[in-house]
């Protein structure tokens, strides 16, 4: 099983570009999620998923669009990339229980918006 | 709203050395549930620990354990003779009950010397 795969793994953007980071899980993961992190700031949750055709904003939704057209894959979409979007980016999946939820995590996506 | 407060940013330690990492969160439920990843330098996030709110029993794991308060919101994290390849950035995080949404802390960045 590859796990949760994210590509790429660095990309650069000039402010304005748009661009999709990808995210797919072999693990038939109901639960899909879109973390950013940046220094001393820790995780913050972009968008989350709960199956397929189902989306919701998490913590700080603005300038990212996502849809969950399938189990597997979880894109993210940067429609207009501003310098403050620069961050790693984190795609997490895991199954959904009657109790919580231990998210799997892809290796991490490196943005940076000049 | 619920929140978790790492309140050491970074601690140095020399190696063999015993380490507490703290951890305390907020939130209005009684059903919750907690976690620690760990983050090395190589970037990916390793789960550690889960942790429900029903469940105030201490936990150890080889050179890790974890203890969980209920009465002080707490959920510290101690490593016992620390070693180099324990350096690392460390999150704890708290999810409600019945959420979806994992809200972490800003990290504690853990260096072992030698």
């Amino acid at each position: 099983n590859a796990g949760v795969t994210q590509t790429p793994k660095f990309q650069v953007l000039k402010t304005g570009q748009s661009m999709t980071l990808q995210c797919a899980q072999d693990m038939n993961h109901e639960y899909m999620s879109w973390y950013r992190q940046d220094p001393g700031m820790g995780l913050r949750l972009i968008h989350y998923s709960v199956g397929a055709g189902i989306t919701d904003q998490g913590e700080v939704p603005n300038g990212y669009n996502v849809s969950r057209s399938t189990t597997e894959d979880f894109p993210l979409r940067l429609l207009s990339a501003a310098p403050s979007q620069t961050s790693v980016y984190f795609c997490a999946s895991s199954y959904r229980s009657a109790g919580a939820n231990v998210l799997t995590f892809g290796a991490g996506s490196r943005l940076t918006v000049l | 709203a619920q929140k978790v407060t790492q309140a050491q940013t970074e601690i140095s330690v020399v190696e063999k050395e015993d380490v507490t990492l703290d951890c305390v969160y907020e939130t209005r439920d009684t059903t919750y549930y907690l976690f620690w990843y760990k983050q090395p330098p190589s970037g990916e996030l390793v789960f550690l620990i889960r942790r429900n709110s029903f469940d105030e029993q201490n936990e150890i794991s080889g050179r890790y354990s974890w203890n969980f308060q209920k009465s002080t919101s707490s959920f510290n994290f101690t490593i016992t003779a620390s070693q180099v390849v324990d350096s690392a950035v460390y999150f704890c995080a708290l999810l409600q009950g019945g959420s979806e949404k994992l809200v972490f802390g800003k990290g504690t960045k853990l260096t072992v010397n030698p």
